[in-house]
């Protein structure tokens, strides 16, 4: 089955230990993406990958950094965490940079206390 | 980032009825895109529109994309319970890599 998965789901931690969240697809797209939903702001992209060891910073980048070793996978790492990262997490991938032919992961929920 | 003003925030409407919301911009964009997004899940796409002035369905859903190429309408005809949720418009500028989404228009459907 078509799909990108993100791990874990839910996770709960503390101010500045650092964390990962994983993002994988297993439909050898190209560009990989992730965003986070506010209440009242919607989504708003954090980085973005065109393939593989490229990677762009996109609307609200500060506090996350990302990788692209390999073209499945973009996890998001967050080194220092702040309760203001709390939110809901989406990586999202499309097969080419033309990127209306999104597919979304589930979504991972994150809180910092 | 861009601005995209949708509305309205929420819609409380009977089975049955039909639904408009639009989504405007402050920049052109390229293409416009309308998802959907059930609770507990990432938003799937609905319809994508790629002209300036183009109307384009899917089922009971229409789209078009606005002549000034700034805004974007979506209408649901004749809704049932499975529509509800919430519906995200989104816009890609020219020369852009990256999308910017709209606050969002939560739908709920009284059967």
């Amino acid at each position: 089955e078509a799909q990108v998965t993100q791990n874990p789901r839910y996770l709960i931690t503390v101010t500045g230990k650092k964390l990962t969240v994983t993002c994988s697809q297993n439909m050898n797209h190209e560009y990989m993406s992730w965003y986070r939903q506010d209440p009242g702001l919607g989504l708003r992209q954090i980085y973005y990958s065109m393939n593989v060891e490229v990677t762009d910073k996109g609307d609200v980048p500060e506090g996350y950094k990302v990788s692209r070793k390999e073209k499945r996978n973009f996890p998001l790492i967050l080194e220092s965490p702040s309760p203001n990262q709390t939110s809901l997490y989406f990586c999202a991938s499309s097969y080419t940079p033309s990127i209306y032919e999104q597919y979304f992961g589930p979504g991972t929920r994150l809180t910092v206390t | 980032g861009q601005q995209l003003n949708q509305s309205p925030q929420s819609m409380f409407i009977q089975e049955g009825e039909d639904v408009s919301m639009n989504c405007t911009s402050s920049s052109i964009f390229n293409t416009w895109l309308w998802y959907k997004q059930d609770p507990g899940e990432g938003p799937v796409l609905l319809i994508a529109l790629y002209k300036a002035g183009e109307l384009t369905s899917n089922g009971r859903l229409t789209a078009q994309f606005g002549i000034t190429r700034k805004d974007s309408f979506l209408n649901i005809s004749a809704s049932i319970p499975s529509d509800v949720g919430i519906y995200f418009c989104a816009g890609q500028g020219p020369g852009a890599n990256n999308l910017f989404f709209g606050t969002g228009t939560r739908l709920t459907v009284i059967p």
